[in-house]
């Protein structure tokens, strides 16, 4: 089954304790993203990715870390959590090189930061 | 910049009855529209999506979408509501300049509640 995997799907840290949220996708999408989920706010992009090896800022990029290592894979690393990190977090793909295409989204990941 | 309005939070329609949530958008240039669904604890699916062409846009489980471009607008339809569709809908827009990010830019999501 064609998907996007997102893990944890529940997390709840401390503030300053570093954690990382894995993505990965089974569909050979070149393109991925991350987004984050506020009340009132709809979705954010974090970071994205054209290809392997190929990482850009978004909207929301302060905190975060990603890293495109291999296709399939983009990792989101809060390197010092703290509690505004406090958010629903989407993982999402889209194939080829061409910005016509649609969003494959995993089913989140809801981050609480103490 | 780039932004979407979805201007009521919730919908309420009942079971049968024909159902539009509305969406206006602002973008530069000419815009690609999706439209996404979310159910409760999941991620978001994808509905449908205006790239070019044909302004009325049909998608999955019944819904189409009609695009405006007088109005800015991109409003998801559907003739008959089903209990089944209530969730929270997203609007979305992406510039056709942006081959890079190929950002979405939500809106603040609607909810659509179908009373049996």
């Amino acid at each position: 089954e064609a998907q996007v995997t997102q893990n944890p799907r529940y997390l709840i840290t401390v503030t300053g304790k570093k954690l990382t949220v894995t993505c990965s996708q089974n569909m050979n999408h070149e393109y991925m993203s991350w987004y984050r989920q506020d009340p009132g706010l709809g979705l954010r992009q974090i970071y994205y990715s054209m290809n392997v090896e190929v990482t850009d800022k978004g909207d929301v990029p302060e905190g975060y870390k990603v890293s495109r290592k291999e296709k399939r894979n983009f990792p989101l690393i809060l390197e010092s959590p703290s509690p505004n990190q406090t958010s629903l977090y989407f993982c999402a793909s889209s194939p080829g090189t061409t910005n016509t295409g649609e969003l494959f989204f995993g089913e989140g990941s809801r981050l609480t930061v103490l | 910049a780039q932004s979407v309005a979805q201007p009521e939070d919730q919908v309420n329609v009942a079971e049968g009855n024909p159902l539009t949530v509305k969406c206006t958008y602002s973008v530069s240039g000419n815009p690609y529209l999706f439209w996404y669904v979310q159910y409760p604890n999941r991620g978001l699916q994808f509905l449908l999506k205006y790239i070019t062409g044909d302004n009325l846009v049909k998608g999955s489980y019944g819904f189409e979408a009609e695009f405006n471009k007088s109005q800015t607008s991109f409003h998801l339809k559907k003739p008959s509501a089903l209990v089944s569709d209530s969730a929270l809908y997203f609007c979305a827009v992406r510039g056709t300049r942006d081959t890079g990010r190929r950002a979405l830019t939500f809106g603040s999501g609607t909810r659509l509640q179908v009373q049996p």
